[in-house]
C-alpha cells in the first residue's frame, strides 16, 4: 500500500524552529518528486515547497522562501522540511505529497497525500 | 490571496450535473495544465483530474475536466451524496514560479 506518514508537528513559539518528517512506503521513493502543501484551519490549500527525485531541483513558495528548507533521504525513504523563524501565519496542517513525475516542474501533479501533521505557532 | 478564482459554493440534487469554474490568467491556466483535487470532510485531498481532463485510475467517469483559454472547469454528473466535498483547481504560475491552488468550492448535495 502506498503510504505517506508525516510527523514532527506541534506547538511552537513564534520565531522558533521545527522540523517535519514524512515516511514514505509502498513505492520507489527515489523515482518521484515530492512536495509539502499546507492548509491553515478552515482555509484553502497552499503549496509550500517541492524537491526533485535527486534533490537537484528545489522550489519554495514566496511566503516561506529563506525560512524553510526541504530535503530528502532516498536511502531511508524520508522527506523533510526544516522550518525556521516560524510565524503565526505558518500555522497549518502540513501535508506530505507525492508527485507523479521525477522532477519538480510545471507539470506538477500531486497523486498521493499523507494525512498531515499540525503545526501550531503561538506564544 | 489565490490567483485562481473559484465560486465559494455549488449545489445540486442527486443525479444532477454540477459545474465548477476556475478562473486564472495567461501566467497560469493560460499556459499550463490544470489539476483538480477533491477534499472530503476531515480528510486529505485526493487527485481527481490531471493534465486538464485526464482521470487517475479509480476516479469515476462522472468527473470530467476541461480547459479553455485562461479558465478551467470541473463537471460532476450524476451527483451523489458522497460527492459532498471541497474541490480545488491547481496549476503552475510563471509569475510566482510555483504552484497555485484555487480558492476552493464547497459542493453540497441537496
Amino acid at each position: 500500500e502506498v503510504q505517506l506518514v508525516e510527523s514532527g508537528g506541534g506547538l511552537v513559539q513564534p520565531g522558533r524552529s521545527l522540523r517535519l518528517s514524512c515516511a514514505a512506503s509502498g513505492f520507489t521513493f527515489d523515482d518521484y518528486a515530492m512536495h509539502w502543501v499546507r492548509q491553515a484551519p478552515g482555509k484553502g490549500l497552499e503549496w509550500v515547497s517541492g524537491i526533485s527525485w535527486n534533490s537537484g531541483n528545489i522550489g519554495y513558495a514566496d511566503s516561506v522562501k529563506g525560512r524553510f528548507t526541504i530535503s530528502r533521504d532516498n536511502a531511508k525513504n524520508f522527506l523533510y522540511v526544516q522550518m525556521n523563524s516560524l510565524r503565526a501565519e505558518d500555522m497549518a496542517l502540513y501535508y506530505c505529497v507525492k508527485d507523479i513525475g521525477l522532477w519538480w516542474d510545471k507539470r506538477g501533479t500531486f497523486d498521493i497525500w499523507g494525512q498531515g501533521t499540525m503545526v501550531t505557532v503561538s506564544s | 490571496q489565490s490567483v485562481l478564482t473559484q465560486p465559494p459554493s455549488a449545489s445540486g440534487t442527486p443525479g444532477q450535473r454540477v459545474t465548477i469554474s476556475c478562473s486564472g490568467s495567461s501566467s497560469n491556466i493560460g499556459s499550463h495544465s490544470v489539476c483538480w483535487y477533491q477534499q472530503l470532510p476531515g480528510t486529505a485531498p485526493k487527485l481527481l483530474i490531471y493534465r486538464n481532463y485526464q482521470r487517475p485510475s479509480g476516479v469515476p467517469d462522472r468527473f470530467s475536466g476541461s480547459k479553455s483559454g485562461t479558465s478551467a472547469s470541473l463537471a460532476v454528473s450524476g451527483l451523489r451524496s458522497e460527492d459532498e466535498a471541497d474541490y480545488y483547481c491547481a496549476a503552475w504560475d510563471d509569475s510566482l514560479s510555483g504552484y497555485v491552488f484555487g480558492t476552493g468550492t464547497k459542493v453540497t448535495v441537496l
